[in-house]
């Protein structure tokens, strides 16, 4: 079936490096996708998240692109941080905007980044 | 005040138990979701409901019933539990109607099941 996933299952930064984290999906019906980081021991927290009709949008010290052409999903972290540390999950919506209840998030597998001080 | 809270955070119980997960959310919400993550990380959905209205049933053994008294709540309920039922559960809500920037979903901290 159609999921999301991601390409690297760990990732390990230097502090103060720029992180980048990558994630390929292949449902070309979706049209929303958010970024998540997952604590120990805590829920998923949403950081950003971008809509098909964008390639590009950009947070405090984040950063997520989106190419539609290749279905390909990354988010930037800037200045890593210990406090980055943590499993972080891309997903993917379809159907925003629209009136309708039941919406699906469904989950890549995540990416476990581990900042080295 | 914790938007999405869920009782117990740990449960520890012996096969063939039943047992129950309580989720409540102070966001004025629609739709409320459980979600499972297994021992790799992966988040798969189980259910979701939108104004006390089951909308999503995944193949999730029937032995798995959530319940949802008003749209504040979505409680799971899991009879005779077994050994693969340890895992992590989440519980999640969304307002869904295409309103506010924020489409995506409010997850509480979590439910570490393990059946011994």
């Amino acid at each position: 079936g159609e999921s999301v996933g991601l390409h690297l299952p760990t990732l390990s930064v230097q502090e103060g490096d720029n992180s980048i984290i990558n994630c390929a999906y292949s449902n070309s019906a979706s049209d929303y996708f958010i970024w998540y980081k997952q604590e120990s021991g805590k829920g998923p927290q949403f950081i950003i998240d971008i809509r098909s009709n964008m390639d590009k949008r950009q947070g405090q010290r984040v950063t997520v692109l989106l190419n539609k052409t290749v279905k390909h999903l990354s988010l930037q972290i800037a200045a890593t941080q210990p406090g980055d540390s943590a499993v972080y999950f891309c997903a993917e919506n379809k159907g925003f905007g629209e009136e309708t209840s039941g919406s699906r998030l469904t989950f890549g597998e995540g990416t476990q980044l581990t900042v080295n001080p | 005040d914790t938007a999405v809270s869920q009782t117990p955070k740990y449960l520890v119980t012996q096969m063939g138990n039943d047992k129950s997960i309580k989720c409540e959310q102070n966001l004025g919400h629609d739709t409320m979701y459980w979600y499972k993550q297994d021992s790799k990380k992966f988040l798969k959905i189980m259910f979701s409901y939108n104004n006390k209205e089951l909308i999503i049933n995944e193949t999730v053994p029937n032995r798995f019933s959530p319940k949802s008294p008003d749209k504040a709540h979505l409680n799971l309920h899991i009879n005779s539990l077994e050994l693969g039922d340890s895992a992590v559960y989440f519980c999640a809500s969304s307002q869904d109607l295409g309103q506010g920037s924020n489409y995506g979903y409010t997850f509480g901290s979590g439910t570490r099941l393990t059946v011994v």
